[in-house]
């Protein structure tokens, strides 16, 4: 079954921090995806991208850097962190039409 | 962009009884339409998916897809408290990317 794994599962910073989320997937999927989470707005997706070194940007891009460095690997990098990015973010990876979600990384913005 | 709809937001049922979750949508070259489970702290797990009008069965699951007008539904026999999950409609959009658009989901509570 496809494997996805993110780091930290649990994040706190500060105001203006520097904040990366890391997702890592073993099973040579091309696509990859970063979505938050909050209640009343359900996922949106923030960046995704089809193979190593491409970067497609989402719905909800502002504040957010992505990197996508092997087909395995997809960072999510928040240079200045804000309150307003306090969420449950979630990396995917898919084939065929499905998606297979991550455990999951709250992070925290005091 | 994809607007995905969901309805009832939260529903309380008693267990066996027969769930049905409606989901909407805006696109009618939309892909194909994908339902998800998500349990509480976890990842949202891909449960049925449909590309053509009709109807498909798995097990417990039916889902029934009608594109002319835009709906789509999910249909739980025998819910079970082990159901008790947000469910999730997901539409893939035909813009060449796979892009994924979800709804805001329903809660789904089975009374033992």
């Amino acid at each position: 079954e496809a494997a996805v794994t993110q780091s930290p599962r649990n994040k706190v910073t500060v105001t203006g921090g520097n904040v990366t989320l890391s997702c890592r997937q073993t099973n040579s999927h091309n696509y990859m995806y970063w979505y938050r989470q909050d209640t009343g707005h359900g996922l949106r997706l923030i960046h995704y991208s089809y193979g190593a070194g491409n970067l497609q940007i989402g719905d909800v891009p502002d504040g957010y850097k992505a990197t996508r460095t092997t087909q395995e690997d997809f960072f999510l990098l928040l240079e200045l962190a804000s309150p307003s990015q306090t969420s449950l973010y979630f990396c995917a990876s898919s084939v065929g039409g499905e998606q297979y979600f991550g455990p999951g990384t709250r992070l925290t913005v005091l | 962009q994809e607007k995905v709809q969901q309805s009832p937001e939260s529903l309380i049922v008693p267990e066996g009884a027969m769930v049905s979750l409606n989901c909407s949508f805006s696109d009618s070259a939309s892909q194909s339409i994908w339902w998800y489970q998500q349990h509480p702290g976890k990842g949202p797990k891909a449960l049925i998916s449909i590309f053509s009008n009709g109807n498909k069965k798995e097990g417990r699951l039916t889902v029934y897809l009608n594109r002319a007008s835009l709906h789509v539904s999910l249909h739980i026999k025998d819910s079970q408290p082990s159901d008790s999950a947000v469910y999730l409609c997901a539409v893939i959009s035909n813009t060449g990317y796979q892009n994924f658009y979800f709804g805001k989901g329903t809660s789904l509570t089975v009374i033992p």
